[in-house]
């Protein structure tokens, strides 16, 4: 069975660039996150959807970030304009159900804003 | 609103010496799940295991052992004769009712 597949692996842009990743999930898997993980931190949700809406977006700084989840499969997280504290690894997981269920995460993308 | 606290930081040990990593929860919920996640230097989060709140039994997968201990709030892990691969970080969740919780991690150091 295929994991969680992100693109790219690394980004490096300068503070108000734009960027964009993307995440294909678990084929079946209802379920899918976004989290920010800044070095030294655990990870913290940005956005969860189910099938293709939105659950919990309360973590996600909505002046800058979007992310949307067309036809309930794949989905792309984007940052305009990015910011240096944007720099950090951006992961993404999907479960089966959202409650209970572990999730099972992507290999992540580092970004760094310069 | 729900809490996971990770009190070492960092541990150092030496191969084959046994070793716990301590968390510790808050959680106003009735049911809630935990976690332990392995992040190895690669850095994509590997599952170790979910137990549920109504669930004490403490659970051993090979050289892994948990400890869950609804009155004190804990559900430490424990790993037996340590080798080098174990090195990473370990982070403990929790997920109520809302979303999962991430505590900020355990970097475990194992040295041949």
């Amino acid at each position: 069975e295929a994991g969680v597949a992100q693109s790219p692996r690394y980004k490096i842009i300068e503070k108000r660039q734009s960027v964009a990743f993307w995440c294909n999930p678990i084929s079946g898997h209802a379920t899918l996150y976004w989290y920010q993980q800044i070095l030294g931190q655990g990870p913290k949700l940005l956005i969860q959807f189910q099938n293709n809406g939105v659950v919990d977006d309360s973590q996600l700084p909505k002046d800058r970030f979007s992310a949307e989840r067309l036809k309930g499969v794949d989905s792309t997280l984007k940052i305009q304009p990015a910011k240096l504290e944007d720099s950090a690894v951006y992961l993404c997981a999907s479960s089966l159900v959202s409650r209970g269920n572990e999730q099972f995460f992507g290999p992540g993308t580092r970004l760094t804003v310069l | 609103a729900q809490k996971v606290t990770q009190a070492q930081t960092e541990i150092s040990v030496v191969e084959k010496e046994d070793v716990t990593l301590d968390c510790v929860y808050e959680t106003r919920d009735t049911t809630y799940y935990l976690f332990w996640y392995k992040q190895p230097p690669s850095g994509e989060l590997v599952f170790l295991i979910r137990r549920n709140s109504f669930d004490e039994q403490n659970e051993i997968s090979g050289r892994y052992s948990w400890n869950f201990q609804k009155s004190t709030s804990s559900f430490n892990f424990t790993i037996t004769a340590s080798q080098v691969v174990d090195s990473a970080v370990y982070f403990c969740a929790l997920s109520g009712y809302s979303t999962l919780t991430f505590g900020k991690g355990t970097m475990l150091l194992v040295s041949p």
